[in-house]
């Protein structure tokens, strides 16, 4: 079963827009991380937000954390069309091997 | 910087057949975990690696699927009789683990291999 749930489903946006997807999840976790996912390809890890974190920054991703919402959001600003790909949140459960749990992921467009 | 290798990319193989996919970790990582997607969905957890040893297997991991990680370095995973619903892209991803509750690491994942089932 997913534990992460991704919103929205589809956006699509004009590039030099920001783009904003959410994350929640449903048990207490050790970590939460987000990754890209380029069509038909592997995942690429972007960044990981640790349980004690609320806020982290990578070049133009923003990504927030509330346990007590259990949700997070990830900010990608000044789009481009290469950020066209879709975008999961893998929550990292309290299991104490580091198991992943990814939602269904949102699937960005950026248009030039 | 050699990132998760796996091989082959891209599997076709008839019904009934055995497929193995090989995953070459990030060199000095002795997590090793794999994982299947399917179209339109999020990967989902199958197995995973300490070393040598198989800590964990999700249910998803029926009699029809092994998974080995000889010597803690790279890992094979064979599926047997296969089915069309077996039809996914498996990947396979790396960590460094160093012991330190609660804190957790990156996972790496590499390519995928996808395996199409006629």
């Amino acid at each position: 079963s997913q534990q992460g749930e991704e919103d929205p489903q589809a956006l699509s946006i004009q590039e030099g827009e920001n783009a904003t997807m959410n994350c929640s999840y449903k048990t207490s976790i050790n970590n939460l991380q987000w990754y890209r996912q380029n069509s038909g390809r592997g995942l690429v890890h972007l960044i990981l937000i640790r349980s004690n974190e609320r806020e982290k920054h990578s070049g133009r991703l923003r990504v927030t954390l509330d346990t007590s919402k259990k949700s997070s959001s990830l900010l990608i600003t000044a789009s481009r069309a290469a950020d066209t790909a879709s975008y999961f949140c893998a929550t990292d459960l309290n299991t104490g091997f580091q198991k992943l749990v990814f939602g269904t992921g949102t699937r960005l467009l950026v248009s030039p | 910087d050699t990132g998760v290798s796996q091989d082959p990319r891209h599997k076709i193989t008839k019904r009934g057949q055995n497929v193995t996919f090989r995953c070459d970790p990030i060199s000095e990582h002795n997590r090793l975990y794999w994982y299947r997607q399917t179209l339109g969905q999020g990967p989902e957890f199958l197995t995973y690696f300490q070393n040598e040893a198989q800590l964990e297997k999700s249910r998803l991991l029926s009699d029809r699927f092994s998974a080995e990680r000889p010597k803690g370095s790279f890992s094979t995973l064979e599926i047997q009789r296969t089915e069309q619903g077996d039809s996914a892209m498996y990947l396979c991803a790396s960590s460094l683990w160093v012991g330190s509750a609660g804190s957790g690491n990156t996972i790496y994942f590499g390519e995928g291999s996808w395996l199409t089932v006629v």
